[in-house]
């Protein structure tokens, strides 16, 4: 399996543009999450999502960032507009309810500069 | 809620010497216990995980856990160091069905 596939893997922006974040997850995982990890704040999760529904969104600032999950195999994550304090690494995740209840398996992550 | 605390926000050793980096949970017994780690610019690996089967859990590159209730803590080990060892591991433990809480992440400086 190619794990979790995340793009892209760098961004940089101006302040007040509109970012998106891509994943796609290890196929027939159902459950799929969004990291964001800076200096200050660490590992935070923002949402998750099981079968394409949100079970978890609140660590995610809701007046700017949206996350979606369309289809199985593919999530986005979306900034608008996008702040310089939104600078981050920004890490999909994904995992399967079974025996291997809880472990997570991490994408590479996108770095996100802004401006 | 469930969290966990790592001692050491960055942990120095010399090149064959004992690692030794600290976790404790917070409260109840939890049903799982995770160590990951994270190598420059890459994601989160998973380096090991406790599920109550055994106290004593072997991870990759030779790395071992030891779940001890008594003191709630669930260190990691590893004999001797490697310079390929230095990364930032993170402890974590389950907050809710299929939530992990992470914690803040020990960073290992590996000297020759």
């Amino acid at each position: 399996d190619a794990g979790v596939i995340q793009s892209p893997r760098h961004e940089v922006t101006e302040m007040g543009q509109e970012v998106t974040l891509r994943c796609k997850p290890i196929s027939g995982h159902d459950y799929l999450f969004w990291y964001r990890q800076t200096m200050m704040q660490g590992l935070e999760l923002l949402v998750y999502f099981n079968n394409k529904a949100v079970m978890d969104d609140s660590g995610m600032p809701k007046d700017r960032f949206s996350a979606k999950m369309p289809n199985a195999s593919f999530s986005t994550l979306k900034i608008q507009p996008s702040e310089p304090r939104d600078s981050a690494v920004y890490f999909c995740a994904s995992s399967l309810v079974d025996r291997e209840t809880d472990t997570q398996y991490f994408g590479p992550g996108t770095r996100l500069t802004v401006l | 809620a469930q969290s966990v605390t790592q001692l050491g926000s960055h942990v120095s050793v010399s090149e064959g010497a004992l690692v030794l980096l600290r976790c404790n949970y917070s409260s109840s017994v939890p049903p799982y216990l995770f160590w990951y780690v994270q190598y420059p610019n890459q994601g989160l690996q998973l380096l090991l995980k406790y599920t109550s089967a055994a106290t004593l859990v072997k991870g990759i590159n030779g790395f071992e856990a030891e779940f001890k209730k008594s003191e709630t803590s669930f260190h990691l080990t590893k004999p001797s160091a490697h310079m390929s060892d230095a990364a930032e591991y993170f402890c974590a433990v389950p907050a809710g069905f299929q939530k992990l809480v992470f914690g803040t992440g020990t960073r290992l400086l590996v000297s020759p």
